[in-house]
């Protein structure tokens, strides 16, 4: 089975600017959850979907929004980018209320 | 919300020494994930450890659910096992896929 994929895995944006990030999950997960990554504040969760339905949201500014797709691949959006969104963003897939599988991440960087 | 702590910060190891890293959080759980991340960002999937004891190769982990407290053992380590250690565990302890994860340990090992 092919595991959870990111894209893109790099990206530069400059400030102002929106980023849409790509998270396709194992097949036969429904669930999707992104996670953003810093040095300061460790691994924060952002927001889950389900069967196309955000489910869980974390404490991030409205300027994060996501969503799901029929067929369970999800995106992310970052609009107005900020220098403090250079992240690491991680998404992972579960069946359920399961084990989480992450994916490789990508690495935005906000010039 | 749960919280989740770590220990030690940092380790540093000669390679075929043995280490224990301690995940302690602050209410009851129904599951808990290891986690290392690799240098190029990706969280691998160590164990699933609810409760009990578990074993792959060289790590093994044990979790007390009513103590609140999961260790993993490495032994005879080796310079692949270099990189950064989580613990993470549902938020409110439950019904949800939303992840706290410690703020790691950060393990060398030396040649």
């Amino acid at each position: 089975k092919a595991g959870v994929t990111q894209t893109p895995r790099y990206l530069i944006k400059t400030r102002g600017q929106q980023v849409t990030l790509s998270c396709s999950p194992i097949s036969g997960h429904r669930s999707v959850s992104w996670y953003q990554q810093t040095p300061g504040q460790g691994l924060q969760f952002l927001f889950e979907y389900f069967s196309e339905t955000q489910r869980n949201k974390g404490n991030f500014p409205g300027r994060f929004s996501g969503r799901q797709f029929s067929n369970s691949r999800s995106e992310m959006n970052v609009s107005t980018l900020e220098l403090g969104d250079s992240a690491l963003y991680l998404c992972a897939s579960s069946p359920s209320y399961n084990e989480q599988f992450f994916g490789p991440g990508t690495r935005l960087t906000v010039l | 919300g749960i919280q989740v702590e770590q220990s030690p910060p940092d380790l540093i190891l000669q390679e075929g020494a043995n280490s224990t890293l301690r995940c302690n959080f602050s209410d009851s759980v129904n599951n808990l994930q290891w986690f290392h991340q690799n240098p190029w960002g990706q969280l691998i999937n160590l164990f699933y450890i609810p409760s009990g004891t578990k074993q792959n190769g060289r790590l093994s982990a044990t979790t007390v659910a009513t103590e609140r407290y999961s260790l993993l053992y490495i032994s005879s380590s080796q310079t692949t096992d270099s990189g950064v250690y989580f613990c993470a565990v549902p938020n409110y302890g439950g019904a949800t896929n939303k992840l706290i994860f410690g703020t790691g340990t950060l393990l060398a090992v030396q040649p």
